[in-house]
């Protein structure tokens, strides 16, 4: 069975410091994808990454980054000198190859201060 | 691009009363799906669609809850008889394709019954 633990219910972190959010998975397919939405306040889950079992290759996208382990079983995100507009709650996802389904875990929320 | 449209934005309704909600998903987009939300928790799928057909309701409660997709495009989900516990936040996403492909969410009905 699929599973995603996202063990840090809340962070609080002061305005330019890095934060890294953890997401650990579980499953038994070989083929799977992992994902990572952000929900702020408004409510709309936002899109900002997917990444396919056989792709180990960490991700930059601007501040954000992606590290992913197959050896631990892990996918963290980590936002780089972290903004005010970065305070949101986070979901790590995961989808296996045989079934169409997507598990979220239960979230993160990330409070950034000024 | 227009993204996915969801409305009512927020309904309050009283238990035992009956409610709807409308999605509009991304054009082009044949999968839909329709997610609840409980308030500290990731999204939970009720039911997804192909075009017009269900691919998966297994979690969507039966005894009062019921969705269609006529025509493939929209979707409306509906409550009746609500209760307490269906306080909630009602998230659509689409999708291209099925299988695992990246989901994109609308900005959820926000749904609280007294």
């Amino acid at each position: 069975a699929q599973k995603v633990t996202q063990a840090q219910t809340e962070i609080s972190v002061v305005e330019k410091e890095d934060v890294t959010l953890d997401c650990v998975y579980e499953t038994r397919d070989t083929t799977y994808y992992l994902f990572w939405y952000k929900q702020p306040p408004s409510g709309e889950l936002v899109f900002l990454i997917r990444r396919n079992s056989f792709d180990e290759q960490n991700e930059i996208s601007g501040r954000y980054s992606w590290n992913f382990q197959k050896s631990t079983s892990s996918f963290n995100f980590t936002i780089t000198a972290s903004q005010v507009v970065d305070s949101a709650v986070y979901f790590c996802a995961l989808s296996e190859a045989t079934d169409d389904k997507i598990i979220f875990g239960k979230g993160t929320r990330l409070h950034i201060l000024p | 691009e227009a993204g996915v449209a969801q409305s009512p934005r927020y309904k309050i309704i009283e238990k035992r009363q009956s409610v709807a909600f409308w999605c509009n998903p991304i054009s082009g987009h044949a999968t839909l799906y329709w997610y609840q939300q409980i308030l500290g928790q990731g999204p939970k799928l009720l039911i997804q669609f192909q075009n017009n057909g269900v691919v998966d309701d297994s979690q969507l409660p039966k005894d009062r809850f019921s969705a269609e997709r006529l025509k493939g495009v929209d979707s409306t989900l509906k409550i009746q008889p609500a209760k307490l516990e269906d306080s909630a936040v009602y998230l659509c996403a689409s999708s291209l394709a099925s299988g695992q492909e990246t989901q994109y969410f609308g900005p959820g009905t926000r749904l609280l019954v007294l």
